[in-house]
This record gives C-alpha cells, structure tokens and sequence, in this order.
C-alpha cells in the first residue's frame, strides 16, 4: 500500500472561517510534508515533520498552522485565509527525510472566497 | 541554491512516438531524483525514483536516467499513448544545507499525445 489519502477533495471556505485539511498514511512513514501548489506552477514546500516533530516551516504566514499527532496523520488548520491562498495542497510522506521516495497524495482544492 | 529546468515546457506528438523529456539541475549535490506524473487537478504520481549512485532506471515503458555531474537526467517513454498525456515533473532531493533532504520541483513539461 503506498497511499496518501487526503480529506476534504474540495473545500470552499470564506476569510472568516476556520477549517482543517488532513492527510493519513499507513506506510510507517516518518516524514510527512505539506506542499502548495498554484495553478501551472511547480508544488513549493510549506512544512516538514520528521518524527511527528516540526522539522522545517518555509517561512509560512501563521494563518496556516500544521499538527503532527501522531506519526500516520498531518492535520493543516486553517484560519483567516486570503483569497490568494486559493490552490491545491498536497501532503506526501516518505520513510525518512533524505535519500527516499516521497509518495503523494491526490490533494485538497481550496477556494478561499 | 538548487534550481531545477525541465524542458520542453510541453509537447505534443502522435500516439506510438517514442519521446524524451529533460531535466537538469544546477547542484549536484543530490541524495536522489524523482519524476512524476501529475493529471490536471490531481495530486502526483511516483514514476521513477533514481538514487544520486545509479545512472537509471526503468519500469515498463519508462526509462531514466541520471548523470549526476552534468547535472541532467532525460525520461524516456516508448510507444506513447494518449492516456500518458499529463504534466511530467522532475524533482531532486539536495544532501546539504537547511533543506537537506526536501524535493525541489522543475516547472514541468505538459505532454499531450494525439490518437
């Protein structure tokens, strides 16, 4: 089994609101990420976690705020979003974070409105 | 800092053509390369993962390869189809620095193969 599987497949939410996108993976992956990717661009990188502990936060803005709790499930809450932040999130995970294959899963599309 | 090229930015051929797809990347100091294949709004799909020490590999109609210290590598499809119509997206993992171990992403070649 090498699945990603992220819920919800669509949100739409308003500036206001406070919502949650979660993945899960029962590879026994160690490394989970999550990734953001604009229309037509590349995915970039928001967060890693390596061994449920908060590894590397790319300068993200603090409406968006990523929770480990355990090591198959990456939560990323979200509050007071822009409509800019409108794009596709992607989680992934990997054995490690280093010299393994990442695996992704199919991504929440977010419309913020 | 790592910046990754994929080129051409897309492609369009007749089903059964055989066709190669680039990448190159400015630093080699890499664990591995990963290509993908991503379908419109769709999340990405693991092709071929090459590690920094092999020069290729393969998996049905999919080959690449990796030279490492001219910072390139080509995926190869064979007999294409149009169910291979997607964006194809490279990626390295760097070995150094602050985002040691994290992939970097090519823009991606958007391949569309006509029946």
């Amino acid at each position: 089994d090498t699945e990603v599987t992220q819920t919800p497949k669509h949100l739409v939410m308003g500036m206001t609101n406070k919502k949650s996108l979660k993945c899960e993976q029962h590879m026994g992956h160690r490394a989970m990420y999550w990734y953001k990717q604009k229309a037509k661009k590349p995915p970039e990188l928001m967060f890693v976690y390596s061994y449920e502990k908060l590894s590397i936060n790319e300068s993200v803005p603090s409406r968006f705020s990523p929770e480990c709790p355990n090591s198959s499930l990456l939560n990323l809450h979200l509050h007071a979003l822009q409509p800019e932040d409108s794009a596709l999130y992607l989680c992934a995970s990997s054995h490690r974070t280093g010299d393994t294959e990442a695996f992704f899963g199919q991504g929440t599309r977010l419309t913020v409105v | 800092k790592q910046e990754v090229t994929q080129i051409p930015a897309a492609l369009s051929v007749p089903e059964g053509e055989n066709l190669v797809l680039n990448c190159s990347f400015t630093d080699s100091a890499i664990y591995n390369l990963q290509w993908f294949r991503q379908d419109p709004g769709k999340g990405l799909t693991s092709l071929l993962l090459i590690q920094s020490s092999q020069r290729e590999q393969t998996s049905g109609r999919l080959n690449a390869s990796l030279d490492k210290s001219s910072g390139r590598s080509t995926l190869y499809i064979a007999a294409s189809q149009p169910g291979d119509s997607a964006t194809y997206l490279c990626a390295v993992r760097g070995n150094y620095g602050g985002s040691q171990g994290n992939l970097i992403f090519g823009k991606g070649t958007k391949l569309s193969v006509k029946p």
